[in-house]
């Protein structure tokens, strides 16, 4: 069955903190590690897309890394208008379907 | 503006009560999609569309029904509500299946 699975649920940092969230897959066929960044009330809002282990890419104060098994999204010396809920998924290939993780809720501290 | 546009926002009705929820995008996408967010288990697909007059079921398809006869739009319908289908919706596009999906602001369904 395909799976993912995120970790923590919820992270508390202070600004300036560096921390990583982890994101676990199990997927028939891998068409895409997707990120995802959602406040409060809105719709999720796209940060990056991983095809291949190996691959990193980086935005700010984000940077996503891929495996054959899990993802990563590092944050460097975070600052509080990261506070957001990050959500990662994975698109799977033969049915084109897209399956979340639940994700995390981070929180960072002035 | 690009943009993934739902209507309504909120929305409280009744068991057993015909509704739609719409959607349009302007973005020329060919891959829609319909998810519900409920909390502790995140996004789940409902349904998807690859493109004008093709939709296939995502992970928890009863209880709705879509079409896409137009490429532009993407409607959810919900033909007897039950209050379990209580929830938080969100359609999406995309360029194409297997790239990134572009969100609307969500509709917050209850049925009573």
């Amino acid at each position: 069955e395909d799976q993912v699975t995120q970790s923590p649920e919820a992270l508390r940092l202070q600004e300036g903190e560096s921390s990583s969230l982890n994101c676990s897959y199990t997927v028939s066929g891998l068409r895409g590690l997707f990120w995802y960044r959602q406040d409060p009330g809105k719709g999720p809002e796209f940060l990056f897309t991983l095809y291949s282990a190996g691959e990193e890419k980086e935005k700010e104060r984000l940077k996503a890394t891929l495996t054959k098994k899990e993802s990563f999204l590092h944050i460097t010396a975070p600052k509080p208008e990261d506070s957001a809920t990050y959500l990662c998924a994975a698109g799977t290939s033969g049915t084109y379907k897209y399956i979340f993780g639940t994700g995390t809720r981070l929180k960072v501290l002035a | 503006e690009a943009q993934v546009t739902q209507n309504p926002r909120y929305l409280i009705t009744v068991t057993g009560k015909k509704l739609t929820v719409t959607c349009s995008q302007n973005m020329n996408h060919e891959y829609m999609s319909w998810y519900r967010q409920d909390p502790g288990l995140g996004l789940r697909q409902i349904y998807y569309s690859m493109n004008v007059e093709v939709t296939d079921k995502g992970d928890v398809p009863e209880g709705y029904k879509v079409s896409r006869k137009e490429k532009r739009n993407f409607p959810l319908i919900l033909e007897s509500p039950s209050p379990n289908q209580t929830s938080l919706y969100f359609c999406a596009s995309n360029y194409r299946g297997g790239t990134e999906a572009f969100f609307g602001q969500g509709t917050r369904l209850t049925v009573v």
